[in-house]
């Protein structure tokens, strides 16, 4: 069974940082792209940043791009967010998720993790 | 970036009726459209893509179709557990994926 189990959230004043977890099961990890999603608090969904299986590349919404970076550590089938310079518009609940193949719609969604950033 | 629209914002159904979800795109995505359901404090749930494919597990209850830049999801009797929001996402033109504002299906 695919899981996929979010850690790390809580509450950063701003301009500080946070690094977010994603601990995948029941597929092989290295196979397949993964996504970081958020939903701010009543919102929508916001993509947020993707990297390919093998982590050669990644990619990030506009809205995050110098401050976050995605990576993955296959040995330890989890995929990370560093999360740095965070704003009070980052608060949200942030899903991860694993990617179909060659195609960036998301087949599973773990629980999410709620960052809070707040002074 | 590519917009995506959704219409309604919410659509008020009775169980056991028909509805029809409306999702636009700002320009062509081609087929490249997922459809996803979410439930108050759950995650969402992939239950369309490539438009009109349903994903493993969801009932046939549920249909998708379009191309180009005009797409429907539509759900043939509604049943009490699928009173949600439901949002589309292209996957086309990325990145950035987008996905729509969402609609909500609530009872009437």
């Amino acid at each position: 069974e695919v899981q996929v189990l979010e850690s790390g959230g809580g509450l950063v004043q701003p301009g500080g940082s946070l690094r977010l977890s994603c601990a995948a099961s029941g597929f092989t990890f290295s196979s397949y792209a993964m996504s970081w999603v958020r939903q701010a608090p009543g919102k929508g969904l916001e993509w947020v940043s993707a990297i390919t299986g093998s982590g050669g590349s990644t990619f990030y919404a506009d809205s995050v791009k110098g401050r976050f970076t995605i990576s993955r550590d296959s040995s330890k089938n989890t995929l990370y967010l560093q999360m740095n310079s965070l704003r009070a518009e980052d608060t949200a609940v942030y899903y991860c998720a694993k990617c179909h193949t060659g195609s960036y719609y998301m087949t599973y969604w773990g629980q999410g993790t709620l960052v809070t950033v707040s002074s | 970036e590519i917009v995506m629209t959704q219409s309604p914002a919410t659509l008020s159904v009775s169980p056991g009726e028909r509805t029809t979800l409306s999702c636009r795109a700002s320009q062509s995505v081609s087929s490249n459209l997922a459809w996803y359901q979410q439930k108050p404090g759950q995650a969402p749930r992939l239950l369309i893509y490539g438009a009109s494919t349903r994903a493993t597990g969801i009932p046939a209850r549920f249909s998708g179709s379009g191309s180009g830049t005009e797409f429907t999801l539509t759900i043939s009797s509604l049943q009490s557990e699928d009173f949600a929001v439901y949002y589309c996402q292209q996957y086309n033109n990325w990145p950035p994926s987008t996905f729509g504002p969402g609609t909500k299906v609530d009872i009437k």
